[in-house]
């Protein structure tokens, strides 16, 4: 099992561009979420979805737009990059009823 | 308003002692708790965690104990060693169990 796979690892964006981050898992989980890290802070929640075709809002949603429709896939979209978008983003994955959720190995983003 | 709150943002320890890290929580919904390691450009792993059932949890050299009263919890490492230098963060879920909500994390230096 690969588990999380996040990609790309790294980008940089300029103002205004928009990019897809990518999100896979393979371990049937029903629970995926996205989350960001700032440097010294801790992982706020940006969306989450408990299933396929269902999404709501985390704590930080705002310039940020994700869809679910399979149970692998949760990508999450920036339409108009700002740096204050810049962060390291974790995508993370939970099976309905468990309590450990796994986590990707991040995909560094810089908006300049 | 952070609903968990890690207080200390570094921990310097040395080999063979304890290390003891501190969450407060302020949302009495939560009703289980996790501790996760990170280690840099790596995604979080999952650590350890406890039922608001319990007031204690030991896993080997981890043990976790909840102070439900307190609204805290803590985990302890002994003895500590240098490949735990990590930052360390901990999360609460509810009994919708849907969201895991983090603090800010624990840089922890474990010195040889």
């Amino acid at each position: 099992n690969a588990g999380v796979t996040q990609t790309p690892k790294f980008r940089i964006l300029k103002i205004g561009q928009s990019m897809t981050l990518q999100c896979t898992q393979d371990m049937n989980h029903n629970y995926m979420y996205w989350y960001r890290q700032d440097p010294g802070m801790g992982l706020k929640l940006i969306y989450y979805s408990v299933g396929a075709g269902i999404t709501d809002k985390g704590e930080v949603p705002n310039g940020y737009n994700v869809s679910r429709s399979t149970t692998e896939d949760f990508p999450l979209r920036l339409e108009l990059a700002a740096p204050s978008q810049t962060s390291v983003y974790f995508c993370a994955s939970r099976h309905r009823g468990g309590t450990e959720a796994f986590f990707g190995q991040g995909t560094r983003l810089t908006v300049v | 308003d952070q609903q968990v709150k890690q207080n200390s943002p570094s921990l310097s320890v040395q080999e063979g002692r304890i290390s003891i890290l501190n969450c407060d929580y302020t949302n009495s919904m939560f009703d289980y708790f996790l501790w996760y390691k990170k280690y840099p450009a790596e995604g979080p792993t999952f650590l350890i965690s406890i039922s608001s059932i319990k007031d204690k949890n030991e896993d080997g050299r981890f043990t976790v104990f909840l102070n439900k009263s307190a609204k805290h919890l803590s985990l302890h490492i002994v003895p500590s060693q240098p490949g735990d230098s990590a930052v360390y963060f901990c999360a609460a879920s509810g009994n919708a169990g849907n969201m895991l909500t983090f603090g800010g994390g624990t840089r922890l230096m474990v010195k040889p």
